[in-house]
Order: structure tokens, then sequence, then C-alpha cells
């Protein structure tokens, strides 16, 4: 079981730019979530996709957006860039509502 | 508003010492808290979850208890080894499916 990847694994973009992170589900998982991490913090939840939708939704504007596949994988698209933007993005995934999620290891995006 | 606060936000300690790491949070009505550990620069790993029904979990030199009512959980470790080094992370989750984090606890153990 390869478990939840993440790629990139590192990106470097400039302001204004657009992004695309991808991740892959751990096997059996059709649940996929997404969060921002900034240096010294927690995780914050950006949105979760359940049978290709968005289910809900974190406090993050509208140039956050993503999209889940119909083999459970998703992706998740930043577009014009701010330099605040930088961060680690973490995919976690679990199997429809169950209790335990599983976290990829991250995409650090880096915005010059 | 759900808020999770961890206590203390940096410990260094010795080979062999056993310790204790703390989390509170703010709205007793969660579904399950979950402990992380981060190792610098990467991803999360699941160390402990523990459902709202239960009230300690273990798992090797590891063991989690939660206490809904007065809105906290521990994390014991013992027997900490160079290796236990990292952050680490306690998250709730409400009925929302999504996870609430602190700021996580930065653990050193020298030998």
């Amino acid at each position: 079981d390869a478990g939840v990847t993440q790629s990139p694994t590192h990106l470097i973009k400039t302001r204004g730019q657009q992004v695309t992170l991808r991740c892959s589900p751990k096997s059996g998982h059709d649940t996929v979530s997404w969060y921002q991490q900034a240096l010294g913090q927690g995780p914050q939840f950006i949105f979760q996709y359940y049978e290709e939708e968005e289910r809900q939704r974190g406090n993050f504007p509208d140039r956050f957006s993503g999209h889940q596949f119909p083999n459970y994988s998703s992706e998740l698209n930043v577009n014009a860039l701010l330099l605040g933007d930088s961060a680690l993005y973490l995919c976690a995934s679990r199997w429809g509502r169950g209790p335990e999620a599983f976290f990829g290891q991250g995409t650090r995006l880096t915005v010059v | 508003k759900q808020e999770v606060t961890q206590i203390p936000a940096a410990l260094s300690v010795p080979e062999g010492e056993n310790l204790v790491l703390n989390c509170s949070f703010t709205d007793s009505a969660i579904y399950n808290l979950q402990w992380f550990r981060q190792d610098p620069g990467k991803g999360l790993t699941s160390l402990l979850l523990i459902q709202s029904s239960q009230r300690e979990q273990t798992s090797g030199r590891l063991n989690a208890s939660l206490d809904k009512s007065s809105g906290r959980s521990t994390l014991y470790i013992a027997a900490s080894q160079p290796g236990d080094s990292a952050t680490y992370l306690c998250a709730v989750e409400n009925n929302t499916d999504k996870l609430i984090f602190g700021t996580g606890t930065r653990l050193q153990v020298f030998p």
C-alpha cells in the first residue's frame, strides 16, 4: 500500500502565476481533504472532496479551487499566487466518514 | 468556534525520560481526536486516534488519553529516544469531517 502520495514535492512559482498540486489517496479511500500549513503553524483546512463534489470548505478565497476525479485522486489549484501562499500543502484521505485521516508528505510551495 | 492549544510549544529532554505533551480544546463536542508526528518539512504521520467514546489509546511507548468534559488530551511518551525528536500535533474533529489542529509541540531528545 503506497499510502497517500502527493506531487510535486517542491515547487517555486512567481507571484501572479497559477499552480496545480496533485494527490492520490490511500488505497480504498474515497474522501480527500486539502490543508495549508504555514511555517511554525498547524495545518489549516482548505476543502474536502467526496464523490467528485466539494463537500465543505474552509476560510480560503476563491483563488483556491479543486477537483476530484472518478479514481478519487484530487487536484488543488491556486490562481493569482501571492507571497503569502508560500506554505506546505498537505493532502489527507479517509474512507467515507471514517474516523482516521492519513496524510501525504506534502508539497512545499514557494512563491517569489 | 473550536480552538486547539498545545503546551508546551517546545521541549528539550535527555534520552530516557518519560514525558507528557498536552492538548486542550474549547468545544467538548468532538467526534474524535488524533495525534500526529511531523518531521521537519515532511507530512504528518498518524500516531493515535481516540474516538469520542474512548478514554485512551496505546501504541508501543505511546499512550494518549482523552477527557472530553474538561477539553483535554495528553500524549505520554515513555523512555524517550533521540528518534522521537519531531513536532507533535494534536487535532480534533467535530461533526464536520475537518480536522482542527493545534500549533504543535516541538520535541528534541538529546543523547
